[in-house]
This record gives structure tokens, sequence and C-alpha cells, in this order.
């Protein structure tokens, strides 16, 4: 079992739907993060949460929306995406903030049709 | 400007040879660590290897090292004895700053390693 999961690990949606990814840890970490990973691009970070308190917000369109509502447990929630945002979604968790390594999850890998 | 340089987009090698994995940064902090992550086709990132700017001797996990050359600002990932296991997209990142504050984890684009039998 590893200690990151993403549900759903496969999404597709239209341009106008509205859905939710979701990343549960079980390590007891404090700190959560999303990634989006695009085709021949780095890994761009989008979110920073610590203690279920946002400290990061890289610039990301307000079409993406993360909630985290205790320490283990962290959503991103999509709506009217473009199909740009067509990407794999990484969540991640560390002890603390920016502290140890990073764990991942296995992704969800968005199509925006 | 690119924080991080990973200039081999793929890779070919041979079952059971070793491979070097090229990795350049570019940071002014006198505080920073590198990692490598492997990424298999599941999707997961896994941790391989850590080195902090100030180690004096190079990182080692198993079949893992890491050729740290900090005056080039390299961080090259050595596998020794590949497997047909280790075929899997390799990222080199960097986090700047001291351990405690707002640091960044900053990734390269990525090397795709793929071992022949």
């Amino acid at each position: 079992e590893t200690g990151v999961t993403q549900t759903p690990r496969h999404l597709v949606m239209g341009m106008t739907n509205k859905k939710s990814l979701k990343c549960e840890q079980h390590l007891g970490h404090n700190a959560m993060y999303w990634y989006k990973q695009s085709a021949k691009k780095p890994l761009e970070l989008m979110f920073v949460y610590s203690l279920e308190e946002r400290v990061e917000n890289n610039s990301v369109p307000s079409r993406f929306s993360p909630e985290c509502p205790n320490s283990s447990h962290l959503f991103l929630h999509l709506h009217t995406l473009q199909p740009e945002d067509s990407a794999l979604y990484l969540c991640a968790s560390s002890q603390e903030v920016w502290t140890g390594e990073l764990f991942f999850g296995e992704g969800s890998r968005l199509t925006v049709l | 400007a690119q924080k991080i340089t990973q200039t081999q987009p793929g890779m070919f090698v041979q079952e059971k040879e070793a491979v070097t994995l090229d990795c350049t940064y570019d940071t002014s902090d006198p505080s920073y660590g590198l990692f490598w992550y492997k990424q298999p086709s599941s999707g997961e990132m896994i941790f391989l290897i850590y080195q902090g700017s100030y180690d004096q001797q190079n990182a080692t996990e198993g079949r893992y090292s890491l050729n740290f050359q900090k005056a080039r600002k390299s961080a090259n990932l050595v596998i020794s004895a590949s497997q047909l296991g280790d075929s899997a997209m390799y990222f080199c990142a960097m986090r700047e700053g001291p351990v405690q504050g707002a640091q960044k984890l900053v990734f390269g684009q990525g090397t795709r390693l793929t071992i022949n039998p």
C-alpha cells in the first residue's frame, strides 16, 4: 500500500464539468502539495499546505481550487477547465513543509475535452 | 532561467551496464539540496537519493550514487549494474534555502531511461 493515495487515477471531463481530485496520505505528515506534470515540461508546483493552511499558491488559475480539510486529505476542485489543463496531477506529502523527502502518489491523469 | 537542466531526454542502456544520468543546477544560495526521483509508468514518483550542499562525501543508496561536483554545479546519478526494472523517467530536483523557512523544490525535465535485455 502506498503512503499517498490519489483518486481517481484517470479522469476525462468536458470544459463545462466540475470534478475533484482527491489525495490522502497515511504517513502522519504535516505538509501536502499539488504538482502538475505536463508532457515535455518540468513538474510545476501548484499549491502547498502546511497543517491545513495554504502556504504557497504558485500563480495557478482560479479554475483550480484546492481544499485541505485536515492534514491527511487534500482536494483539487476543477471547474471550467481548458484542454491545455490536461496533465498528470501529482499529490505529495512531507513531514513538515519543505523538510525531508517528498512522498508522491501515483497521480491522477486528467484529460479535458 | 532554468534552475535544473537534464540534457538527456532519453537513454538506452544494455542490462547490467552502469549508467550515468546528467543533472546540472543553477543557484546562488549556499545552502541547497539535490534529489533524484524515479517515475515508472505507474506514475508514482519514488525518492532515490539526496545530497546536501554541505555534504563532504557523495551520497550512495544501494546501486544508486550521486556524483556531486559542486564547483561544476553538477549532480549526476549513477546506477550500477542496471536492471530491466530501472526503465523509467528520472527527475533531478533542487531545494533552495535553509532547512527552516520557505523553500521550493524545483524539478528538471527528466530523462527517460530504457534498459535493454
